[in-house]
C-alpha cells in the first residue's frame, strides 16, 4: 500500500515563497508528481521527479529524496493566481500485474495567497 | 493537445439507479484511471485499467465496476446508486510509464458532479 502525507493548508502574502512538503511509503516507486488545482475545476501537471534532486521550471521547484521518501514543491514570487490546491502524486508499478503507471495521490494542500 | 472528456458535468440520480460515467481519451494511452474527490479526503483511485480488457481495483472499489472495451472509453459503473457515493468523478489517462524516468504525466477530465437523492 502507499500513504502519502502533505499539509492541508498554508497561508503566504503575494511576492512571497512557499515550500509544501510531501511524504509518501509506497513499493515500486516510478515517479512523482506535483499537480495544481483550482477550485471547481481539474487538477493539472505542475512538475514531475523520478531522480533525486531539484527540477526547476520557472517560478515552481519540485524536490525529490527517494532515499527518504520526501518531496516538495517550491512557489516563489507568489501571485494571487497562485490560490489553489496543491497536490502530490507518486506513481508505482503493480507488483501483482503487468501495469506500470498506477498513481496515487496525497489529500492535497489549500495555498492562499493574501495581499 | 491532450482531451480527455467525461459525458456529463453535472448528474442527479435517485438511490437504487444504475449510473453509467463514461470517459473518453484520443491520445492513444494505455492507462485510464476513475477517482472520486471529496473534502477533506483528495482524490481516491477506484479502479485503473492499463490495457483493454484489463482492470486492477483502486483503494475503494466497492459499490463500483468498470468496462474498457476499447482503447479510447473507459466506463464508470454504479450498480446501485447510494447516497455517499454524491461526489466529483475525475477520470485520467497516461501513457503506461513503462519506459525508465519517462515522463508521461496524467490528464484529467473536466469531472461530473454527482448527487445521489
Amino acid at each position: 500500500g502507499q500513504n502519502i502525507d502533505q499539509p492541508t493548508e498554508m497561508t503566504a502574502t503575494e511576492g512571497a515563497i512557499v515550500q509544501i512538503n510531501c511524504t509518501y511509503q509506497t513499493s515500486g516507486f516510478n515517479g512523482l508528481f506535483w499537480y495544481q488545482q483550482h477550485a471547481g475545476e481539474a487538477p493539472t501537471f505542475l512538475s514531475y521527479n523520478v531522480l533525486d534532486g531539484l527540477e526547476e521550471k520557472g517560478r515552481f521547484s519540485s524536490f525529490l529524496s527517494r532515499s527518504k521518501g520526501y518531496s516538495y514543491l517550491l512557489l516563489k514570487e507568489l501571485q494571487m493566481k497562485d490560490s489553489a490546491s496543491y497536490l502530490c502524486a507518486v506513481r508505482s508499478i503493480s507488483l501483482t500485474t503487468d501495469s506500470w503507471g498506477k498513481f496515487q495521490f496525497g489529500a492535497g494542500t489549500q495555498v492562499v495567497v493574501t495581499p | 493537445d491532450v482531451k480527455v472528456t467525461q459525458s456529463s458535468r453535472y448528474l442527479v440520480k435517485r438511490t437504487g439507479e444504475k449510473v453509467f460515467l463514461e470517459c473518453v481519451q484520443d491520445m492513444d494511452h494505455e492507462n485510464m484511471f476513475w477517482y472520486r474527490q471529496d473534502p477533506g479526503l483528495g482524490l481516491r483511485l477506484i479502479y485503473f485499467s492499463y490495457d483493454v480488457k484489463m482492470k486492477e481495483k483502486g483503494d475503494i472499489p466497492e459499490g463500483y465496476s468498470v468496462s474498457r472495451e476499447k482503447k479510447e472509453r473507459f466506463s464508470l459503473i454504479l450498480e446501485s446508486a447510494s447516497t455517499n457515493q454524491t461526489s466529483m468523478y475525475l477520470c485520467a489517462s497516461s501513457f503506461s510509464g513503462l519506459a525508465a524516468g519517462r515522463k508521461e504525466t496524467q490528464y484529467f477530465g473536466p469531472g461530473t458532479r454527482l448527487l445521489v437523492l
